[in-house]
């Protein structure tokens, strides 16, 4: 089992549409939880934390979810500008090395 | 507002031929790690440096040395380049393990 998981997509949505994904992660010892974005030929950049009670950005609510061991990303009202690839990285605590998941494709059309 | 800068952005290179890979940030953070990512595969560790005068094996370090220069510095090396080293290289910091990872643009390497 891969350490952290989630569905490659393409989640194909139309714009205004809400749009959710998982990502699940199997060290228990995991501390830390990043949502990043990546558009294409360019960087992972921080999109947002994700904190132990859940948080939200605007339109972006991220969640955790230790007893089943996953974190979401919910975005609403979604935006063509919205589509990129959508990647969950864990920490585990103490260690150095994050770890990323493979990320899921978002495609928002028109 | 320079954050983690690589270079060279684009560089083609002839199979057996070295290079290095540049990396520096201005964020004074302690940990930097070089990551290559294909298609498919995700972001796949090469070597990461916890701090300063420390360096360490990741998911995919043959092929690759490191060195951490100061604490800015950190460059990835090419010994003797192979087609499957063809790939975009991202170089990260963070301060510290639990804090947010900061890339750089990327450098894309074509291996001929």
């Amino acid at each position: 089992r891969k350490e952290v998981e989630q569905d490659p997509g393409p989640f194909n949505v139309p714009e205004g549409a809400t749009v959710a994904f998982n990502c699940t992660y199997s060290n228990s010892a995991s501390q830390s939880f990043f949502w990043y974005r990546q558009d294409c030929r360019k960087e992972p950049k921080l999109l947002m934390s994700v904190y132990s009670s859940g948080n939200e950005d605007g339109r972006f609510t991220a969640q955790l979810n230790r007893a089943s061991q996953y974190i979401s990303l919910l975005i609403r009202d979604s935006k063509l500008s919205d589509s990129a690839t959508y990647l969950c990285v864990v920490k585990i605590g103490g260690s150095y090395i994050p770890t990323f998941g493979r990320g899921t494709s978002l495609i928002v059309h028109p | 507002n320079a954050g983690v800068t690589q270079t060279p952005k684009f560089q083609v290179l002839k199979t057996g031929q070295s290079m290095t890979l540049q990396c520096a940030q201005d964020m004074n953070h302690n940990s930097m790690y070089w990551y290559r990512q294909d298609p498919g595969m995700g972001l796949r560790l090469i070597y990461y440096s916890a701090s300063e005068g420390t360096t360490d094996k990741g998911e995919v370090p043959n092929g690759y040395n490191v060195s951490r220069l100061n604490k800015r510095e950190f460059s990835l090396r090419l010994e003797s380049a192979a087609p499957s080293q063809t790939s975009v290289y991202f170089c990260a910091s963070s301060a510290n393990p639990r804090d947010t990872i900061y890339f750089g643009e990327g450098s894309w390497l074509t291996v001929v």
